[in-house]
């Protein structure tokens, strides 16, 4: 089955400043892929997803994720953060036919002034 | 109201009670999720529901019984818990047949404490 990993937990950065989160998945078949960011106190919202195509992909608030199949990879970045950006961004991985999306354990974005 | 509701949005329950967790989407979908979203760890898939039917069910204890009477209405009835069960149990739905590629629109989540 499919997996993913976001290699950091916490990611503090100033406002203004570039971020990169970090996400690879394992899988043994052709995957899709989202970003799905979590606001305090609500439930996700989908910031950006690949199915096919082109590898870069632009989505909501200025963030955009590049697809690298061979270091099985799919980073987050934006280059100029808000304080509004401050949330939990979770990574997720789903194979064609299956119900199961699978999700990483998230990571803690804070944007600092 | 728009988008897809959870109700309660915070439940305290004792072992031995018998309480249940409410999602209604208001977005024409017709497929529903529930979502167990504890400290630290991952979303775990609990059940999927299209058109009605149940489709998945995650190797979820019996303690926690779906119901989904209409394809707008989605339950998580909860009996005898644990208080390793205390997590945010998020809904969600989409539309189309479940497969890989949709689309989730979660609710704001039920925050459970199993005392």
């Amino acid at each position: 089955a499919q997996s993913v990993t976001q290699l950091d937990s916490q990611v503090p950065v100033f406002e203004e400043a570039p971020v990169e989160l970090r996400c690879n998945y394992s899988s043994s078949v052709s995957v899709y892929l989202f970003w799905y960011v979590q606001y305090p106190n609500q439930g996700l919202q989908l910031l950006l997803k690949y199915l096919s195509g082109s590898t870069l992909v632009k989505g909501i608030n200025g963030f955009e994720a590049e697809f690298n199949k061979s270091q099985t990879s799919f980073h987050l970045r934006k280059p100029s953060v808000h304080i509004s950006d401050t949330a939990e961004y979770f990574c997720a991985v789903s194979e064609p036919r299956n119900n199961d999306m699978r999700f990483g354990a998230g990571t803690r974005l804070t944007v600092k002034p | 109201e728009t988008g897809v509701t959870q109700t309660p949005r915070h439940l305290v329950m004792g072992m031995t009670n018998k309480k249940s967790l409410k999602c209604e989407q208001h977005l024409g979908h017709n497929a529903m999720y529930w979502y167990k979203q504890s400290a630290k760890k991952p979303l775990e898939l609990m059940f999927v529901y299209s058109l009605e039917e149940r489709v998945e069910n995650n190797s979820v204890p019996s303690r926690f019984s779906p119901e989904c009477p209409n394809s707008s209405h989605l339950f998580l009835h909860l009996h005898t818990l644990q208080p390793e069960d205390s997590a945010l149990y998020l809904c969600a739905s989409s539309q189309g047949v479940p497969s890989g590629a949709n689309v989730l629109t979660f609710g704001a989540g039920s925050r459970l404490t199993v005392l």
